[in-house]
């Protein structure tokens, strides 16, 4: 089957600029996550989707990141303005989602690296 | 906040040998999961064990968990170059949501 599926591979921008990422994941997959990834640390929860609507959204920095998955298949992460402590790798990651159940393994896509310059 | 923490930080040993790399946390748990990260790649789920586990074996990792000290192990025998990666422990959050929240991480070389 197909994995999850992220798009840039990478990006360049400079600091107060926008940019967004694409994710699409594995078909039938009702759990949609966005992970932060810092270089030398783990990934740290940024949004979580289950089908269209939002889960968890505690940790996303509100005032310059957005996500949406409108009609619950695929998802864009918007970050605008950047920060120079916005680099980091952007990953996204899928899940059957059955309920609430907490048993469940992520499957992970190969990431976004951003540079804010 | 990070609800699990790697030991050790980095590991390097020879092709053939033992890793063995530990995970505390903080909370109670539903479930613990180990993942993967070769270098520049997204994770891959390697094992799960839930909380009314002890061991769990799968090819040549073999993992643990100690519910009363919060902790789990992750032992990978007769490793391979291969095996080179980091490697993160999971933890399902409190709210049951399904959340994961992983620790800073393993980095293992292994030396051909």
């Amino acid at each position: 089957e197909a994995g999850v599926a992220q798009s840039p591979r990478y990006k360049i921008i400079e600091k107060r600029q926008s940019v967004a990422f694409w994710c699409n994941p594995i078909s039938g997959h009702a759990t949609l996550y966005w992970y932060q990834q810092i270089l030398g640390q783990g990934p740290k929860l940024l949004i979580q989707f289950q089908n269209n609507g939002v889960v968890d959204d505690s940790q996303l920095p509100k005032d310059r990141f957005s996500a949406e998955r409108l009609k619950g298949v695929d998802s864009t992460l918007k970050i605008q303005p950047a920060k120079l402590e916005d680099s980091a790798v952007y990953l996204c990651a899928s899940s059957l989602g059955r309920g609430w159940s907490t048993n469940e393994k992520l499957f992970f896509g190969s990431g976004t690296q951003l540079s804010v310059l | 906040s990070q609800q699990g923490e790697e030991d050790p930080q980095a590991l390097s040993i020879q092709e053939g040998e033992n890793a063995t790399m530990n995970c505390s946390y903080k909370t109670s748990i539903n479930n613990l999961q180990w993942y993967r990260q070769n270098s520049g790649r997204g994770l891959v789920h390697l094992i799960l064990i839930r909380s009314n586990e002890r061991e769990k074996h799968s090819g040549r990792l073999r993992v643990t968990l100690d519910t009363s000290k919060k902790s789990s192990s992750l032992l990978i025998t007769a490793s391979r170059a291969a095996d080179t990666a980091s490697y993160f422990c999971a933890t399902d959050a409190p709210s049951n949501t399904g959340k994961l929240i992983f620790g800073q991480g393993t980095t293992l070389q292994v030396k051909p």
